[in-house]
């Protein structure tokens, strides 16, 4: 099976914009997680979406937000981007009932 | 919430010596433990997990154990070799019916000197 895909790999922006992240899970999969990893705070859990649903979130601010599609494809969205919001964004998915989680190559993030 | 601490935060070791890195969690009711590895400029990678129900278990050169009383998990590297070096990220979940996200470690840092 093709492993989970991102786009795009790399992305700036200027304060004050917004930006899409997009993840393709592994066929089968409906489960998706969404991470911020920065250098400082390690991995963060964003939010996890199952079915179309989202069953967890973390503790970041509304201006983070997604969803997911009825393919199990999610996106996540950032709205009037911070320099602090610069990272690594990577998403994993799951298959149902299970706990491995597998990672996408993540989205670089950098904001001006 | 959980809250997992990871030590030591950079290790070096000698090719063919060991590396144990250590974690400690918080929440008694987390159940599930994966460790991951990220090799610069690529994706975790899960390597091995231990669930609460075992405390240790091998694959090749790499162990986990885990003491589910003291609420700490460790990672064993034997016969390190320059491909293990990375950075090593231990995380803890509650898995009743994949509701608990993961909360990970800050990551250690494991540099394998030839």
């Amino acid at each position: 099976k093709a492993g989970v895909t991102q786009t795009p790999r790399y992305l700036i922006k200027t304060r004050g914009q917004q930006v899409t992240l997009s993840c393709s899970p592994i066929s089968g999969h409906r489960s998706v997680s969404w991470y911020q990893q920065t250098p400082g705070q390690g991995l963060q859990f964003l939010f996890e979406y199952f079915s179309e649903t989202q069953r967890n979130k973390g503790n970041f601010p509304g201006r983070f937000s997604g969803r997911q599609f009825s393919n199990s494809r999610s996106e996540m969205n950032v709205s009037t981007l911070e320099l602090g919001d610069s990272a690594l964004y990577l998403c994993a998915s799951r298959e149902p009932h299970m706990e491995t989680q597998y990672f996408g190559p993540g989205t670089r993030l950098t904001v001006l | 919430g959980e809250n997992v601490e990871q030590h030591p935060s950079t290790l070096s070791v000698q090719e063919g010596d060991s590396a144990v890195i250590k974690c400690t969690y918080s929440d008694s009711a987390s159940n599930y433990f994966p460790w991951y590895k990220q090799e610069l400029g690529k994706r975790p990678q899960l390597i091995i997990d231990i669930r609460s129900n075992v405390g240790e278990k091998k694959d090749q050169r790499i162990a986990v154990t885990l003491n589910k009383t003291a609420k700490h998990f460790s990672l064993h590297i034997t016969e390190t070799q320059p491909e293990d070096s990375a950075v090593y990220f231990c995380a803890a979940s509650s898995w009743n019916s994949g509701n608990t996200p993961l909360v990970f470690g800050k990551g250690t840092r494991l540099s394998v000197i030839a």
